[in-house]
């Protein structure tokens, strides 16, 4: 198993400004994932974070409005950018483990941002 | 592309009652399938799984049995409790693939 942490667990912040999420996994994991989950929504995946390399963004998503960065094999940071209230919503971080048989997501607490 | 459909929530059952939340999916070949919870204020975590056909998850009284011929994943409790409450979410994945989460399905069990 792997157990992530995640900080800050939840934040009010003023539209226009940005916050920064903190995840930390207690193991090495080549891959990290950030997804948000809209009020009352499923998961939506932002991006894939790769240790060394520019993180990959899904459709919909922009490094300019949530930079990444994925300083070695046990932590990553999402930034959300020029925060506006519809980027409110729950940041959950994941990492998996991928075999040709065993695999699964471990995810975080979530970061719940809300944005006035 | 691959899909996982759920039931539409909220769910509201009482104590000691059966439950089932449907789940289909829409994928080529077989996937490995999953249910993850989500409790009030929490990240989701793994509840069960299944990763080839006929295959049944099992964990805390919950079961789903994997069913190619249905493309089907239902999610079963014989008796739940007050604290079964929360959000269900149906999953899917291939080797080296992202997954793909249903919506969601709220449970609520009153006492």
């Amino acid at each position: 198993s792997a157990v992530i942490s995640q900080k800050p667990s939840r934040d009010i912040c003023q539209r226009g400004t940005s916050l920064t999420i903190q995840c930390q996994v207690d193991s090495q994991v080549t891959m990290m994932f950030w997804y948000r989950q809209q009020p009352g929504q499923s998961l939506t995946l932002i991006a894939t974070a790769n240790q060394g390399s520019e993180a990959t963004y899904e459709s919909g998503f922009v490094i300019d409005k949530f930079p990444i960065s994925r300083p070695n094999l046990t932590f990553s940071t999402l930034t959300v950018s020029n925060m506006s209230p519809e980027d409110s919503s729950i940041y959950l971080c994941s990492v998996e483990r991928r075999g040709q048989v065993r695999y699964e997501a471990f995810f975080g607490q979530g970061t719940r941002l809300t944005v006035v | 592309g691959n899909s996982v459909t759920q039931m539409e929530g909220p769910v509201t059952l009482s104590e000691e009652a059966f439950l089932t939340i449907n789940c289909t999916y829409t994928a080529t070949g077989y996937p490995s399938l999953f249910w993850y919870v989500q409790y009030p204020g929490e990240g989701l975590q793994l509840l069960l799984k299944a990763t080839k056909a006929d295959d049944k998850g099992s964990n805390k009284g919950f079961e789903a049995t994997y069913r190619k011929e249905t493309t089907s994943f239902h999610l079963e409790k014989g008796s739940v409790q007050v604290s079964d409450s929360a959000v269900y979410f149906c999953a899917l994945t291939y080797y080296g693939q992202n997954f793909v989460f249903g919506p969601g399905t709220r449970l609520s069990v009153l006492p």
